[in-house]
């Protein structure tokens, strides 16, 4: 089964309203790293963040690793926000990782 | 600066030939990816590599072979191209444990 699963499939904001993105794991986290693609782009790497909780500007990552999930907060939403944001797992056993679907994210003017 | 770069950006392909997507990372880690990204599927793993010398197979290798001549190369080749390969290729660097991921930006391969 899937590894990696991220709710919302799909999201829309107005300009300024905040979102919640959340990524589930179902195996063992060695670590976790959140990333932004705009269509067409390449992936940005946001958070590399194993455990806890990090800020970057309106960005917030949290990790917490017994309940096996990781969310990314953003806050104050802008239009330039839009894209696919993804969560990636490493696992503990190996170096692979492995990616959720995604969260596609729209923020209207 | 560090970085991963893709060659090339953009190929066109005839069915039946033979295609290598080249990387090459400056971050020196140890570890490099080959993804395919297709609406619909996300990103899938094809092949990685451990470090100069290894290649191993990742969630959809068929159809796909890799060589890591280097610790900075890793390629892939397409030895006989079919329109089901055509996708956005992505290469990624890693260290072995603890380290985040770096991209490059995507190969847009058409196999007519």
């Amino acid at each position: 089964g899937q590894q990696v699963q991220q709710s919302p499939a799909s999201l829309v904001l107005q300009e300024g309203e905040n979102a919640e993105l959340q990524c589930n794991f179902s195996t063992s986290l060695n670590s976790m790293q959140w990333f932004y693609q705009r269509p067409g782009g390449s992936l940005v790497s946001l958070f590399y963040n194993p455990s806890g909780t990090k800020h970057s500007g309106r960005l917030t990552s949290t990790t917490v690793i017994k309940e096996r999930r990781s969310s990314l907060h953003i806050s104050s939403s802008q239009t330039t926000d839009s894209g696919t944001y993804l969560c990636a797992l490493e696992r503990n056993s190996n170096n692979r990782i492995f990616f959720g679907d995604g969260t596609q994210l729209v923020v209207k003017p | 600066e560090a970085a991963v770069t893709q060659s090339p950006r953009n190929k066109v392909a005839v069915t039946g030939g033979k295609v290598t997507l080249s990387c090459n990372q400056t971050n020196n880690h140890n570890n490099m990816y080959w993804y395919r990204q297709d609406t619909g599927h996300g990103l899938r793993l094809i092949h990685y590599s451990y470090g100069a010398g290894s290649t191993e197979k990742g969630d959809i290798p068929d159809g796909y072979k890799a060589s890591r001549p280097s610790q900075e190369n890793f390629s892939l080749i397409l030895e006989l191209a079919t329109p089901s390969q055509t996708s956005v290729y992505f290469c990624a660097s890693g260290h072995t444990a603890n380290s985040d991921y770096t991209f490059g930006s995507g190969t847009r391969l058409l196999v007519i």
